[in-house]
């Protein structure tokens, strides 16, 4: 089964540039959620979906960063204009809310990140 | 205050011994999930292990359990017969409430290295 899949891996960027990042979640979940992560301030949330709904985005930086999840199998985190700051890994995950299973932990399932660097 | 404490910037541990990673956390939410991921320098987030509030035992996954002190708030994950694969950051976190699907927080990470 295909994971949570992000792009692009990397991006270089110079300052003021736009940045679009993008997440195909796991097919069938229900949640997904967009974290970044830095040496200083570690992995912060910015913002999580429900059923392509936002829930909470009162860890979005600013105004320059938004998102959008315009159906189940995709979101895009959008920086714009970027700058030196936002540089960082960030990084998608998705879960699916089951609690009828035997063993639920609600873990969440992780991209392999985009790492940004705005010069 | 910080919601998952994790003491420890780096660990360092020889190949086949047990290693403990400390982790403390402050919720007054009676419901909640603890747990931990590891993220090796291929930068990807792996969960381990998963322990609820409510859970009796503690949890274990193969080489890894998770010594659970409720009283005390701590989550530590014990990992046996350290492997110079399980040379990476771990991560602890937490998920208040049983709705099931809160986001989680996490601390700041221990790096482990495994010597051989």
């Amino acid at each position: 089964d295909a994971g949570v899949i992000q792009s692009p891996r990397h991006e270089v960027t110079e300052m003021g540039q736009e940045v679009t990042l993008r997440c195909k979640p796991i097919s069938g979940h229900d949640y997904l959620f967009w974290y970044r992560q830095t040496m200083m301030r570690g992995l912060e949330l910015l913002i999580y979906f429900n059923n392509n709904v936002p829930i909470d985005d009162s860890g979005m930086p600013e105004d320059r960063f938004s998102a959008k999840m315009p159906n189940a199998s995709f979101s895009t985190l959008k920086i714009q204009p970027s700058e030196p700051r936002d540089s960082a890994v960030y990084f998608c995950a998705s879960s699916l809310r089951d609690l009828a299973r035997v063993l639920y932990t609600g873990e969440l399932f992780f991209g392999e990140g985009s790492r940004l660097t705005v010069l | 205050a910080q919601k998952i404490t994790q003491t420890q910037p780096g660990m360092f541990v020889q190949e086949k011994e047990a290693v403990t990673l400390d982790c403390t956390y402050d919720t007054s939410d009676p419901s909640y999930g603890l747990f931990w991921y590891k993220q090796p320098s291929s930068g990807e987030m792996i969960f381990l292990i998963y322990q609820g509030s409510y859970d009796q035992q503690n949890a274990t996954e193969g080489r890894y359990s998770l010594n659970f002190q409720k009283a005390r708030k701590s989550a530590n994950l014990v990992i046996s017969a350290s492997q110079l694969g399980d040379s990476a950051m771990y991560f602890c976190a937490m998920r208040e409430g049983n709705s099931g699907n809160t986001p989680l927080v996490f601390g700041k990470g221990t790096r482990l290295s495994v010597i051989a």
